[in-house]
């Protein structure tokens, strides 16, 4: 059971907009620690897609936008294409656990 | 352009110990400012945070794998290393190496992982 919850998966037709959300508590995103995004596509490494919250790396599309509040925080997709059909993890630090903390990760199909 | 490149024992026998190392090349592992990180997958699930390794040589082990956990850092080399004891088949998993990039929030680091190696499949079986 991860510390951090997602639904196990979600689905949009091309063009469609999609949010995956990532659930925690007062000891994680509760306590006002950044959240992370990462996408990991079909047998590959994950690669990081929004850190701090809200913060795009160089390279990664605007259509891809994070968000925060209270014990929760979620990933926009919008203009959703073929090639972001993978999983995605969220990512964020517990104070109980005393270190880094994952979502259990979302599939994402592109109908 | 920082890489960084798994290698080590891919077939283990249960109660043994795995032992990894990350070599890194496109930066000094001697930064400040970030984190040697150990993260792993076992096949069909999600990501486990295993350990890191400060550049100052501190450590900081995911609770449930602490007792058998050990990172070490090899600064002549630019590589850090994982040590994981008493292998069971749970530990069946792609291990990654990644660099966190550290945040303070007050006097605690925590760190987001901006560059991963491909992974390397660790097997447990006899």
């Amino acid at each position: 059971q991860s510390v951090l919850t997602q639904p196990p998966s979600v689905s949009g037709a091309p063009g469609q907009r999609v949010t995956i959300p990532c659930t925690g508590s007062s000891s994680n995103i509760g306590a006002g620690y950044d959240v992370h995004w990462y996408q990991q596509l079909p047998g590959t490494a994950p690669k990081l897609l929004i850190h701090g919250d809200r913060n795009r790396p160089s390279g990664v599309p605007d259509r891809f936008s994070g968000s925060k509040s209270g014990t929760s925080a979620s990933l926009a997709i919008t203009g959703l294409q073929a090639e972001d059909e993978a999983d995605y993890y969220c990512q964020s630090y517990d104070s109980s656990l005393s270190g880094s903390v994952f979502g259990g990760g979302t599939k994402l199909t592109v109908l | 352009q920082l890489r960084l490149q798994e290698s080590g024992s891919r077939l283990v026998k249960p109660s043994q110990t795995l032992s990894l190392t990350c070599a890194v090349s496109g930066g000094s592992i001697s930064s400040g400012g970030y984190s040697w990180t150990w993260i792993r997958q076992a096949p069909g699930k999600g990501l486990e945070w295993v350990g890191y390794i400060y550049h100052t040589g501190k450590t900081s082990y995911n609770p449930s794998l602490k007792s058998r956990v050990t990172i070490s850092i090899h600064r002549s080399q630019n590589q850090f290393s994982l040590n994981l004891s008493s292998l069971t088949a749970a530990d069946t998993a792609v291990y990654y190496c990644a660099r966190g990039v550290l945040l303070w929030f007050g006097e605690q680091k925590t760190f987001y992982f901006n560059s991963w190696g491909q992974g390397t499949l660790v097997t447990v079986s006899s």
